[in-house]
């Protein structure tokens, strides 16, 4: 119930594409779902996060749509870059009681 | 840079030793989590510390123990070392407020096991 599932495990997008990346939960006391993007060799880094109150925020060129019913949220990247090649964990969290983070999305931008 | 520092960043030894790793929190911060990552691989949770008292265990070996101290550093102790636990490890802070949970992550220890 604390697994936190995502999909898919790579991705290969032409620059100027959309980029999805996708993850589904289980448990319904989880209220805060950020995405973490870490290039190699570097620590994760917070993208853009959301809390259950709200369908969809907005940061540039990253959303993130929630859907609470479907116990399931994903990230998009809208005109994606060379640069945004990187490695996407989705996590959920439980009022700072348990961290949970998925397997994680390689995202490769082709020039 | 997130104001998370690790050190050492890179450590070599061999089968059967010990080592430590440590971890200095953003300021302010009194939550410690620590992760294992191995190549290609997701971030395994070890634990989690909240200002000196362990709060959460994850994927923690026996081999593997970690505290928090006074001044809120933390120090993870891997010991009988063997090949597999070749990883990154990483250490991240938050504040840890009910309504704030963002984990900064530190830039990690590379730990090679020969």
């Amino acid at each position: 119930q604390q697994q936190v599932k995502q999909s898919p495990q790579s991705l290969i997008v032409q620059k100027g594409g959309i980029s999805i990346i996708n993850c589904a939960y289980e448990n319904t006391a989880f209220d805060y779902f950020p995405w973490y993007q870490q290039f190699p060799g570097k620590g994760p880094a917070l993208l853009i996060a959301i809390r259950p109150d709200v369908s969809e925020k907005k940061e540039g060129r990253f959303t993130i749509s929630f859907n609470k019913s479907a116990k399931q949220f994903s990230l998009h990247i809208m005109d994606s870059q060379p640069g945004d090649s990187a490695t996407y964990f989705c996590a959920a969290d439980n009022y700072g009681q348990n961290f949970v983070f998925g397997p994680g999305t390689r995202l490769s931008v082709l020039p | 840079d997130s104001g998370v520092t690790q050190t050492p960043k890179h450590l070599i030894t061999a089968t059967g030793q010990r080592v430590t790793l440590r971890c200095s929190p953003r300021s302010g911060d009194l939550s410690v989590y620590w992760y294992q990552q191995s190549l290609d691989q997701g971030l395994q949770f070890l634990i989690h510390y909240y200002n000196g008292e362990e709060r959460a265990k994850g994927n923690i070996l026996e081999r593997f123990s970690a505290q928090q101290f006074p001044d809120l550093h933390s120090e993870l102790n891997l010991s009988s070392l063997e090949l597999g636990d070749s990883a990154l490890y990483f250490c991240a802070s938050s504040v840890d407020s009910p309504t704030y949970n963002e984990q900064f992550f530190g830039p990690g220890t590379r730990l090679t096991v020969l």
